[in-house]
């Protein structure tokens, strides 16, 4: 079953914009991580933030925790058409052995 | 660093028949998974490898499913008896280190089953 659920579902925003990703989950975690998908490719690891861990940034990339609240964000500034892919957020939960689960994805698309 | 290479890219097959797939990781990687994804969704697990040894499957695996790591280097994964459900994109993964570091993903294997 699918831990993280992305909020939202698809965006489209414009070049040089801000996109904002949203991710939820249920059980309590030791890790979450950011990927991106490119359409028909694997997935690329962006940006891992421990449960520790309020707030990390990397490039473009800031992805903020609330382990409190459960959720966490993935900002990307200053978007580039480049951009455009799904970005899946997923958990190490503290149960979980050895697996990663992903939530749903949200698909994002970065018009020039 | 070569990545982590899939073959084949694509498979289309009829239902009731065998398919199996390759994945080599990273050569120092010591982990190997297998992630199933359906279009429009997340990768959901099938199975974990720490070197040779198969640590965790996950129910989605049913039995018409096996996955081998000889010599903890490269991996296979077989379906039997394929059937429409299973299509899908494979994904290997691997990794090194503790907990779980950060996955680094093969392009896939596309399974078509027609």
């Amino acid at each position: 079953s699918q831990q993280g659920e992305e909020d939202p579902q698809a965006l489209s925003i414009q070049e040089g914009e801000n996109a904002t990703m949203n991710c939820s989950y249920k059980t309590s975690i030791n890790n979450l991580q950011w990927y991106r998908q490119n359409s028909g490719r694997g997935l690329v690891h962006l940006i891992l933030i421990r449960s520790n861990e309020r707030e990390k940034h990397s490039g473009r990339l800031r992805v903020t925790l609330d382990t409190s609240k459960k959720s966490s964000s993935l900002l990307i500034t200053a978007s580039r058409a480049a951009d455009t892919a799904s970005y899946f957020c997923a958990t190490e939960r503290e149960t979980s052995g050895s697996r990663l689960t992903f939530g749903e994805g949200t698909q994002l698309t970065v018009n020039p | 660093d070569t990545g982590v290479s899939q073959n084949p890219r694509h498979k289309i097959t009829k239902r009731g028949q065998n398919v199996t797939f390759r994945c080599d990781p990273i050569s120092e990687h010591n982990r190997l998974y297998w992630y199933r994804q359906t279009l429009g969704q997340g990768p959901e697990f099938l199975t974990y490898f720490q070197n040779e040894a198969q640590l965790e499957k996950s129910r989605l695996l049913s039995d018409r499913f096996s996955a081998e790591r000889p010599k903890g280097s490269f991996s296979t994964l077989e379906i039997q008896r394929t059937e429409q459900g299973d299509s899908a994109m494979y994904l290997c993964a691997s990794s090194f280190g503790q907990g779980i570091p950060p996955l680094h993903f093969g392009n896939g294997t596309r399974l078509t089953v027609t």
